[in-house]
């Protein structure tokens, strides 16, 4: 079964600092890489996907990520952290389910916190 | 396009208590999902439509708890007996396609907590 490991629970970035979130996942076939954010008290929002092709996607709010097939890694990156990125962000990985179509598993997610 | 809107947003229920949620998708989506999410975890997949036909359910899907979505519009969950263990967000979110591979579009999601 397919699964996704994001081996930070919590980072702490100052503001106008780099940022890479770890993504690690476990799966046998091509895999569909998603990231999302999440609000406190609010849904996910997409940030990027990957399906195929260049395995640099760039996303919304200046975020991108690299999938490394050799090492099942699909980390989110940004240049410089803005206080409003303050959120938890959870990758996901779409696997067939065997039911005829596609589930979404999603990591524990990584919440982050921004110092002025 | 308005989004995916959930009803209500928080719901306090005692034990023992019947509990249903409401689940409007994006309007042209014609899957529809539902997800549990606890505190310090990420959503986690309970069961999915594909217009008004419940195609697959999770083992976290107990017997307590049914889903609807009867003119594959909008969805309902509900808990029936509700326990302790059953205080979580719910998540509804939809998506377009045949094969299930675009992206999910989540609502803002009902907290459910069961004193």
């Amino acid at each position: 079964a397919q699964s996704v490991t994001q081996p930070d629970i919590h980072i702490t970035v100052s503001e106008g600092a780099s940022l890479e979130l770890r993504c690690n996942y476990s799966y046998g076939a091509t895999p569909y890489l998603f990231w999302y954010v999440q609000s406190p008290g609010q849904g996910l929002q997409l940030l990027l996907k990957y399906f195929s092709g260049d395995t640099l996607v760039q996303g919304i709010k200046g975020f991108e990520a690299e999938f490394k097939r050799s090492q099942s890694s699909f980390n989110l990156r940004k240049p410089s952290v803005h206080w409003s990125d303050a959120a938890e962000y959870f990758c996901a990985v779409k696997a067939y389910s065997g039911a005829g179509s596609y589930q979404l598993t999603f990591g524990k997610g990584t919440k982050l916190s921004v110092i002025p | 396009d308005t989004g995916v809107s959930q009803d209500p947003r928080h719901k306090i229920t005692k034990r023992g208590q019947n509990v249903t949620f409401r689940c409007d998708p994006i309007s042209e989506h014609n899957r529809l999902y539902w997800y549990r999410q606890t505190l310090g975890q990420g959503p986690e997949f309970l069961t999915y439509f594909q217009n008004e036909a419940q195609l697959e359910k999770s083992r976290l899907l107990s017997d307590r708890f049914s889903a609807e979505r009867p003119k594959g519009s909008f969805s309902t969950l509900e808990i029936q007996r509700t326990e302790q263990g059953d205080s979580a967000m719910y998540l509804c979110a939809s998506s377009s396609g045949d094969r299930g591979l675009s992206p999910l579009h989540f609502g803002n999601g009902t907290r459910l907590t069961v004193t």
